[in-house]
């Protein structure tokens, strides 16, 4: 079944890019999706399909997939973007959902 | 608004078991497929199960194969989650969320913890 690698833990300075990948073999194949998660609270989905924003969400975020590599990217890092983030994908050959292991985003 | 409301967690007995609901509101639930997605203490996500538009088709983590089983009532916008021979690492918080192939909708969590 798919495992998707995340790195556990990214820290940047505010103001600055952050930059959280998420990794498994042909993963561009794929349709990734990301989620935000702050503490004590339940998940919100930041970015579909890729590369897609939900309303709501500020253009600061974005996603782009290929080859062997999804990233998220948060520009002009706030504050408030200090959370956990999860990579996700529907793997159909085993006709199951699947998460990367979440990536602690820490704003120095 | 659309909403989802879990409930149904508590502490249980190893061995156990205990039935997850789910109350969704704001929208047409019989038109979404529908995840349950868990999270132990201090850890990531991890998705449990997924149920098609009628409850025809579902899907199962393969730890939690013959466990678990998921089930909707679509007259009660309700979808449920049978959780069977509990053991201490099912605890955790047990979300639902709405399906689009990604997870649009989440519920604030129902929290199971099985301990003796």
């Amino acid at each position: 079944s798919f495992v998707l690698a995340q790195p556990p833990s990214v820290s940047v300075a505010p103001g600055k890019t952050a930059r959280i990948t998420c990794g498994a073999n042909n993963i561009g194949t794929k349709d990734v999706h990301w989620y935000r998660q702050r503490p004590g609270q339940a998940p919100v989905l930041v970015v579909y399909d890729d590369s897609v924003r939900p309303s709501g969400i500020p253009e600061r975020f974005s996603g782009s997939n290929s080859g062997n590599t999804a990233t998220l990217t948060i520009s002009r890092v706030e504050a408030g973007d200090e959370a956990d983030y999860y990579c996700q994908l529907w793997d159909r050959s085993g006709d199951q959902s699947v998460f990367g292991g979440g990536t602690r985003l820490t704003v120095l | 608004e659309v909403q989802l409301v879990e409930s149904g967690g508590g502490s249980v007995q190893p061995g156990g078991s205990l039935r997850l609901s789910c109350v969704g509101s704001g929208f047409t639930f019989n038109l979404y497929w529908m995840h349950w997605v868990r999270q132990a203490p201090g850890k990531g996500l991890e998705w449990v199960s997924r149920i098609d538009y009628d409850g025809s088709t579902t899907s199962y983590a393969d730890s939690l194969k013959g466990r678990v089983t998921v089930s909707r009532d679509n007259a009660k916008n309700t979808l449920y989650l049978q959780m069977n021979s509990l053991g201490a690492e099912d605890t955790a918080v047990y979300y639902c969320a709405r399906d689009l192939y990604y997870m649009d909708v989440w519920g604030k969590g129902t929290t199971v913890t099985v301990s003796s």
